[in-house]
């Protein structure tokens, strides 16, 4: 259980253009999902934390006009990254909380590679 | 500023031998704590959440935390190879949100 999945996995794209990103919750329903960048050799960095039903809340320094996210149902958050430039380019994962009984959990999705030529 | 350090450098241990790790952090408001394992060019892997004070054991893992001391551990008995790989400590804060560690590298030599 508690399975995440995202997609792409990979992707390039040219400066200027928009990309999205999905990550779904394949055996759970998530009302709270988190995006994170890494960039390489460096730790994980919250961007937003993404809520089915209402506004994102982003981190200080993250533009919410470039990185808009979107939690349409229980089970799928989107970020779509507008206007890409080369310094873009990173790992960005997902995450879902996963919510039991007595404790919860956040589980990443694989993640997706941007890279912005 | 919520903070979680790591900070051992890459830590090399033959095989069968116990891994240890070290975290602590700075908001003494934080009540969960996980632990995770990230392979090269991977996400995070949870292996381990630990909330009250004291030992949790799962299998060949054993996270420790003192929340007195602000302090939170993780061993690997009988370390494998496959054990090799980035651990992020990571504590929860303000409306559930993750402060994860630098990470610490563990080469598990056969």
């Amino acid at each position: 259980g508690a399975v995440v999945s995202q997609h792409p996995s990979r992707v390039i794209c040219k400066s200027g253009t928009s990309v999205k990103i999905e990550c779904r919750s394949l055996d759970f329903q998530a009302t709270t999902m988190f995006w994170y960048r890494q960039f390489p050799k460096k730790s994980l960095m919250l961007m937003a934390t993404s809520n089915e039903g209402s506004k994102a809340t982003y981190e200080q320094g993250v533009e919410k006009d470039k990185f808009l996210i979107n939690h349409a149902s229980l089970t799928l958050s989107t970020l779509t990254v507008t206007s890409a430039h080369p310094e873009d380019s990173s790992f960005y994962i997902c995450s879902a909380r996963y919510e039991a009984r007595y404790s919860y959990e956040q589980y990443f999705g694989p993640g997706t590679r941007l890279t912005v030529t | 500023q919520k903070e979680v350090e790591q900070n051992s450098g890459p830590l090399s241990v033959p095989e069968g031998a116990i891994a240890s790790l070290n975290c602590t952090y700075s908001d003494r408001g934080s009540q969960s704590f996980f632990w995770y394992r990230q392979y090269s060019g991977k996400s995070p892997e949870l292996i381990m959440f630990i909330y009250s004070n004291g030992d949790k054991e799962d299998g060949r893992f054993t996270a420790q935390l003192n929340k007195a001391s602000q302090y939170v551990s993780l061993l690997i008995r009988d370390s494998q190879p496959s054990d090799s790989a980035t651990y992020l400590c990571a504590a929860v804060y303000g409306n559930n949100r993750l402060a994860f560690g630098k990470g610490n590298q563990v080469v598990v030599i056969p």
